[in-house]
């Protein structure tokens, strides 16, 4: 199984820029969730998926953040307009029923 | 809500000495605790977890953690670190068979030769 798949790897790009992150997650999980990592917040859960519907979005942080997950293999994060405060590292990750999440490695964003 | 509180933000150790992570929870509500472990610019990988059943865990690679309900804790152990144990430990918990994991700040473990 290839994991967890997530890109790009790295973003860097201007404020006020649309940023867009991709998951692919792992086939057969019917959960998925995005985190944010930042060295003052540490790691935060923003959104989680089951079966492709949004079940709780009260960690996303503005309306600026969207997300969506069209089908059962693809999410996707959505930041417009970028801002500075937004540099993170942006992590999904997946898992079936109650077991165990899987993480992907990560979308390292840098706003300038 | 749960809450996670992971006491040591740094732990530097010599190699083949043993090291303690400690890890508080707090939650009204039974709870299952994990220990995800994160190498450099890696994500996060599964180390450990307690679901129900004998309160030590053990992962394949010698760490080991023991739930303590009555303490709210769940430290993890390892007697003898590698040079490759060199990495960022969360404690992580959620309320029994809930979906949102609530992570601690974690540990940077520094293994030193």
């Amino acid at each position: 199984d290839a994991g967890v798949i997530q890109s790009p790897r790295h973003e860097v790009t201007e404020m006020g820029q649309e940023v867009t992150l991709r998951c692919k997650p792992i086939s057969g999980h019917d959960y998925l969730f995005w985190y944010r990592q930042t060295m003052m917040r540490g790691l935060e859960l923003l959104i989680y998926f089951n079966n492709n519907v949004p079940i709780d979005d009260s960690g996303m942080p503005e309306d600026r953040f969207s997300a969506k997950m069209p089908n059962a293999s693809f999410s996707t994060l959505k930041i417009q307009p970028s801002e500075p405060r937004d540099s993170a590292v942006y992590f999904c990750a997946s898992r079936v029923h109650q077991e165990t999440q899987y993480f992907g490695p990560g979308t390292r964003l840098l706003v300038l | 809500a749960q809450s996670v509180t992971q006491l040591d933000s740094q732990v530097p150790v010599f190699e083949e000495a043993p090291v303690e992570l400690r890890c508080n929870y707090s939650s009204s509500v039974s709870v299952y605790l994990f220990w995800y472990v994160q190498y450099p610019n890696q994500g996060l990988q599964l180390l450990l977890k307690y679901l129900s059943g004998s309160t030590l865990v053990e992962s394949i690679n010698g760490f080991e953690a023991e739930f303590n309900k009555s303490q709210t804790s769940f430290h993890l152990r390892k007697p003898s670190v590698h040079i490759s144990d060199t990495a960022e430990y969360f404690c992580a918990v959620t309320k029994a068979a809930g979906n949102k994991l609530t992570f601690g700040g974690g540990t940077r473990v520094l293994v030193k030769p």
